[in-house]
């Protein structure tokens, strides 16, 4: 079972080039989420997804895609690259709840872009 | 927003001795969670706390759900080396989306053996 797998683990880009990391999940899981990681600022939620064909806005949306055609995948995209986005990016899903939240996240290993 | 305090922002401990850390919030919670993070991997869930005034124990870890909805705490006895990681804490609320997970800045635990 592998759980949340992200794709690339690492990635070197310039200013102004694009591109896209992957998210996938194998546990039928109906929430997704997109964070970036930066030293001193724990976790901050850039998109989350409540379902196939839906994606709502985080914290820190800005200068970032995202799309959910397939329940299992989430795709985060930069159309711009900037050197404020050079962050370390985790994937996140979880079971939904009708009625609460549960709060368990289940992380991939993350993705470490840097951005000169 | 809503923000969550952890304290402390790091650690430096001796193998062996306990370690206690908190979060607060000037808001409430109807949901806290202790979070794990090792070196180079994701978070993983070490405990969830559903109730106020609730404890709860996994292992060497104790964690409380303070009475007032806006603080927990963790605790961890006797510590070991592999307890070396970033812990976070993290509040949810009930009636929103998942998306209102809002997770604290991190204690980071250092382990001298």
């Amino acid at each position: 079972n592998a759980g949340v797998t992200q794709t690339p683990k690492f990635r070197v880009l310039k200013t102004g080039q694009s591109m896209t990391l992957l998210c996938a999940q194998d546990m039928n899981h109906e929430y997704m989420y997109w964070y970036r990681q930066d030293p001193g600022m724990g976790l901050r939620l850039i998109h989350y997804s409540v379902g196939e064909g839906t994606t709502a806005k985080g914290e820190v949306p800005d200068g970032y895609n995202v799309s959910r055609l397939k329940k299992q995948n989430f795709l985060l995209g930069l159309e711009s690259a900037a050197p404020s986005q050079t962050s370390v990016y985790f994937c996140a899903s979880s079971y939904s709840s009708r009625t609460a939240g549960t709060g368990e996240l289940f992380f991939g290993e993350g993705s470490r872009l840097t951005v000169l | 927003g809503q923000q969550l305090n952890q304290s402390p922002q790091s650690m430096f401990i001796q193998e062996g001795e306990d370690v206690s850390m908190n979060c607060t919030s000037s808001s409430i919670f109807n949901t806290w969670l202790w979070y794990k993070q090792d070196p180079g991997e994701g978070p993983v869930l070490l405990i969830a706390l559903y109730k106020a005034g609730e404890l709860t124990s996994n292992g060497r870890l104790t964690a409380q759900f303070g009475i007032t909805r806006k603080d927990s705490f963790l605790n961890i006895s006797a510590s070991i080396p592999s307890d070396v990681g970033i812990y976070f804490c993290a509040g949810l609320n009930y009636g929103g989306s998942q998306g209102n997970l809002i997770f604290g800045k991190g204690t980071k635990l250092s382990v001298k053996p």
